[in-house]
């Protein structure tokens, strides 16, 4: 199947900006996803981006896509505490199938 | 809007019984339901789809008689963990779209098998 990969940690301090990348594989993605999980709960959409876009800015969220290179990030400007969660980038290819990454666990130190 | 809810939110169980978890659509009409698990520290595993009045589409290596999956409605659809023992203790996630569209996530069911 489809194969997304994100690293696994990722820690800043508090107020400075976050990057998350993720790689896909699936050059046929219509839409990728950030979503945010926090400690025992369900996923949050973030942001999403259609694959015929190169950047999508959403307050302090801050997509971009390197279609050529499969290459997707989020930032985060001005991290705060309550961002520490996991982030899991989704590609969706097909009609309904979302793809997950591993997911990337954001710890923001005060 | 499009809120996704689950129940129950934590569920222990005794091996070989069964366990049944519903998700719903709060706020919209889902035609399409999906299940995921979770390992701990994990990424999410889709288990299943479902369509509203059809049978689940059931991802490779997930045995459709263990985890029944009924869509009565548009905006419930139910997951059954027959016989359950303690490997299928595990975060169970559900999700609706309407139509091929985004996917809202429910908040998630812990499922503890003794």
């Amino acid at each position: 199947g489809e194969d997304v990969e994100q690293s696994l940690f990722l820690s800043v301090r508090e107020g400075d900006s976050s990057v998350i990348n993720c790689t896909y594989t699936d050059s046929s993605s219509t839409y990728l996803y950030w979503y945010k999980q926090e400690p025992g709960a369900g996923l949050q959409l973030l942001t999403y981006i259609f694959s015929n876009m190169d950047m999508k800015q959403d307050q302090r969220l801050t997509v971009l896509l390197n279609k050529k290179d499969k290459h997707l990030s989020l930032r985060i400007a001005d991290t705060q505490t309550g961002d520490s969660a996991i982030y899991f980038c989704a590609e969706k290819a097909g009609a309904n199938n979302l793809f997950f990454g591993t997911g990337t666990r954001l710890t923001v130190i005060p | 809007g499009a809120v996704v809810s689950q129940h129950p939110s934590r569920v222990i169980c005794k091996s070989g019984t069964s366990v049944k978890i519903e998700c719903r659509s709060l706020d919209f009409q889902a035609t399409t339901m999906f299940w995921y698990r979770q390992f701990p520290k994990q990424s999410l595993m889709l288990m299943a789809t479902s369509n509203e009045g059809s049978k689940a589409t059931y991802e490779q290596g997930v045995e459709k008689d263990k985890f029944l999956i009924n869509h009565a409605s548009l905006t419930l659809s139910t997951l059954t963990v027959t016989s359950a023992h303690p490997e299928d203790s595990s975060f169970y996630i559900c999700s609706a779209a309407i139509a091929s569209d985004t996917q809202y996530f429910g908040p998630g069911t812990r499922l503890t098998v003794l």
